[in-house]
């Protein structure tokens, strides 16, 4: 039983690069969710979906897309990244949704430069 | 909206000294659920404790031990007799429930708490 996983580790794009952070979850959760954590910010909520073909957006949405064909997988796109989206991001699953136990990725660290 | 407020950016305190962590919420749920994550210099995501609106009984496990006070809305956590290994970031956390349960967490922006040997 892996847990959560993400891919890759590092990255570093140039500014207007696209690229989509991999995010998969084997414990058969519903509710998966991406956040973003910058240096005294805390996390923050980008999108998340509570089940395949269902997604919304969190609290920072702008500049990243989701889509959530199957259980297990739920990529984080960046269409055009920009310097502002240098920041560590984390992937998390839970079966119904906020008020559970979150499980979380180890992270992907993301340099825009 | 809600809110999770942690006053506290950064703690140093001495092995074997007893600190606390404050966290204040605001929301106007009247379910919700409060969470601690500890975050080591390693940089995983650690659940510590998730506690419902509706239980505003203390809880301790080990040297840990939450505080959930709704007349002051206050989720604090304590570590008795702190040790090195404590040192981390620590991040209150908090999920409204509308009914759907699609929400997600609300974090702090979280104390680091240095042990100093």
């Amino acid at each position: 039983n892996a847990g959560v996983t993400q891919t890759p580790k590092f990255q570093v794009l140039k500014t207007g690069q696209s690229m989509t952070l991999q995010c998969a979850q084997d414990m058969n959760h519903e509710y998966m969710s991406w956040y973003r954590q910058d240096p005294g910010m805390g996390l923050r909520l980008i999108h998340y979906s509570v089940g395949a073909g269902i997604t919304d957006q969190g609290e920072v949405p702008n500049g990243y897309n989701v889509s959530r064909s199957t259980t297990e997988d739920f990529p984080l796109r960046l269409l055009s990244a920009a310097p502002s989206q240098t920041s560590v991001y984390f992937c998390a699953s839970s079966w119904t949704g906020g008020q559970n136990e979150q499980y979380f990725g180890p992270g992907t660290r993301l340099t825009v430069t | 909206a809600q809110k999770v407020t942690q006053a506290q950016t950064e703690i140093s305190v001495v092995e074997k000294e007893d600190v606390t962590l404050d966290c204040v919420y605001e929301t106007r749920d009247t379910t919700y659920y409060l969470f601690w994550y500890k975050q080591p210099p390693s940089g995983e995501l650690v659940f510590l404790i998730r506690r419902n609106s509706f239980d505003e009984q203390n809880e301790i496990s080990g040297r840990y031990s939450w505080n959930f006070q709704k007349s002051t809305s206050s989720f604090n956590f304590t570590i008795t007799a702190s040790q090195v290994v404590d040192s981390a970031v620590y991040f209150c956390a908090l999920s409204g429930y509308s009914g759907g349960g699609a929400d997600g967490l609300t974090f702090g922006k979280g104390t680091h708490l240095i042990i100093q040997p």
